[in-house]
């Protein structure tokens, strides 16, 4: 089965810039799909089809996905950002979604 | 707006069923799909299925194949999710989520808790 990695930690200052991967087979040929989910919270779509932005997430948002690797990039972090992320394809060998095991983004 | 409103929490023995359901509203409800994804306790987004909710058309996750059922009703613009036979290990925070067709947006979740 298809498998997606995310590092399970990030770190970064305020007012940084904040850079989470995805690694998957081939990903860059599959549209990848990026989820923030706060403590207690449902998961919040904020980039999709690797790079757009739905309304209401921040500019600062952005997404980018070429060969083995997704990326999702937050600019100028906030305090707000904090919070787990997760990386998502449709996996269509077996006809099921798959998420990476989500990144916990740290604001120091 | 598009909104997903979940039934609220259950707790159950193992080996028991549970049926959880997902309201609709903001749109019109067989134009899109609705996926079940859960998360177990400081673990993982996992998907459980979708059903299409025009034909009603399921797929399932292997890993709860024979085990879920995904059904709608649609006069009331609402999905259900059945899981049978559970175990501790089912344990864990169900979410239904739109098929945009990416997962927007979702439900609030519900808590399922499996003890004796």
């Amino acid at each position: 089965s298809y498998v997606l990695t995310q590092p399970p930690s990030v770190s970064v200052a305020p007012g940084k810039t904040a850079r989470i991967t995805c690694g998957g087979d081939n990903i860059g040929t599959k549209s990848t799909h990026w989820y923030q989910q706060k403590p207690g919270q449902a998961p919040v779509l904020v980039i999709y089809y690797d790079g757009d932005r739905p309304s209401g997430i921040p500019a600062r948002f952005s997404g980018s996905s070429s060969g083995n690797t997704a990326t999702l990039t937050i600019s100028r972090v906030e305090a707000g950002d904090e919070a787990d992320y997760y990386c998502q394809v449709w996996d269509r060998s077996s006809n099921h979604a798959v998420f990476g095991g989500g990144t916990q983004l740290t604001v120091l | 707006q598009v909104q997903l409103v979940q039934s609220g929490a259950e707790a159950k023995m193992p080996g028991a069923s549970v049926r959880l359901s997902c309201k609709a509203s903001g749109y019109t409800f067989t134009t899109y799909g609705i996926h079940w994804v859960r998360q177990a306790p400081g673990q993982r987004l996992e998907w459980m299925g979708w059903i299409n909710t025009g034909s009603g058309a399921t797929k399932y996750s292997q890993i709860f194949q024979g085990r879920v059922t995904i059904t709608r009703d649609t006069s009331a613009s609402t999905a259900y999710m059945d899981l049978s036979s559970l175990r501790s290990e089912d344990t864990a925070v169900y979410y239904c989520a739109r098929d945009s067709p990416m997962f927007d947006p979702w439900g609030q979740g519900a808590l399922v808790t499996v003890s004796s």
